[in-house]
């Protein structure tokens, strides 16, 4: 069973599409989130929940809607991607403890 | 702010060569420190950490010691293999706010036969 699954894990879309990433976690950890690597490896947090409450928002375009059904989720929607918008997003989640255990990525390609 | 500063990569190593890894850090508060790792085409795992200054943290041969003189958590490895071939990051998180953690740049490693 795996621990923090992500959907799909490839997704190539055309500028100005709109797409969603979904992810679940078995884990039945309370604080999930998103983060953002780009072609350098550089790991950026975007959004961080608690118990379907946002609790972390970065400097992300308004174009970035996280959206957490229950715990045990946390999807993403992107409207009117862009090329900078290429990237793997990767989801996470933990449990009072700092450490986060983490999905395989799903690699977004915007042409 | 708190930041996190990696040894820039990529590394290539031989089998059975020793790494190191270094890692520096800044923060406001007392840290605790990470190191993760990320092989091919998968996600982030957990390798070692360590919470307070003077622990050592240890895992499948790789150590780390949380140097607060130093502000330093650098990776260590006496010998390492092909299948050590990953990214490495060193990171941190401060005080009681363990819903952010800050990652460094990584180091991409590469050992080859």
């Amino acid at each position: 069973d795996t621990a923090v699954s992500q959907t799909p894990k490839y997704l190539v879309t055309q500028m100005g599409n709109d797409k969603s990433i979904k992810c679940e976690q078995n884990l039945g950890h309370d604080t999930m989130y998103w983060y953002k690597q780009d072609s350098k490896k550089f790991l950026k947090i975007m959004f961080s929940y608690n118990n379907k409450e946002l609790i972390i928002n970065e400097t992300v375009p308004n174009r970035f809607s996280p959206k957490s059904p229950d715990k045990a989720h946390l999807n993403l929607h992107i409207n009117s991607l862009e090329l900078g918008d290429s990237a793997v997003y990767f989801c996470a989640s933990s449990q009072g403890a700092p450490q986060l255990f983490f999905g395989e990525g799903s690699r977004l390609t915007v042409l | 702010g708190d930041s996190v500063t990696q040894m820039e990569g990529p590394v290539t190593l031989s089998e059975e060569a020793f790494l190191t890894i270094n890692c520096t850090y800044t923060a406001t508060g007392y840290p605790s420190l990470f190191w993760y790792v990320q092989y091919p085409g998968e996600g982030l795992q957990l390798l070692l950490k360590a919470t307070k200054a003077d622990d050592k943290g240890s895992n499948k041969g790789f150590e780390a010691t949380y140097r607060k003189e130093t502000t330093s958590f650098h990776l260590e490895k006496g010998s390492v293999q092909v299948s050590d071939s990953a990214v490495y990051f060193c990171a941190l998180s401060v005080g009681t706010s363990y819903d952010k953690v800050i990652f460094g740049p990584g180091t991409s490693l590469s050992v080859i036969p």
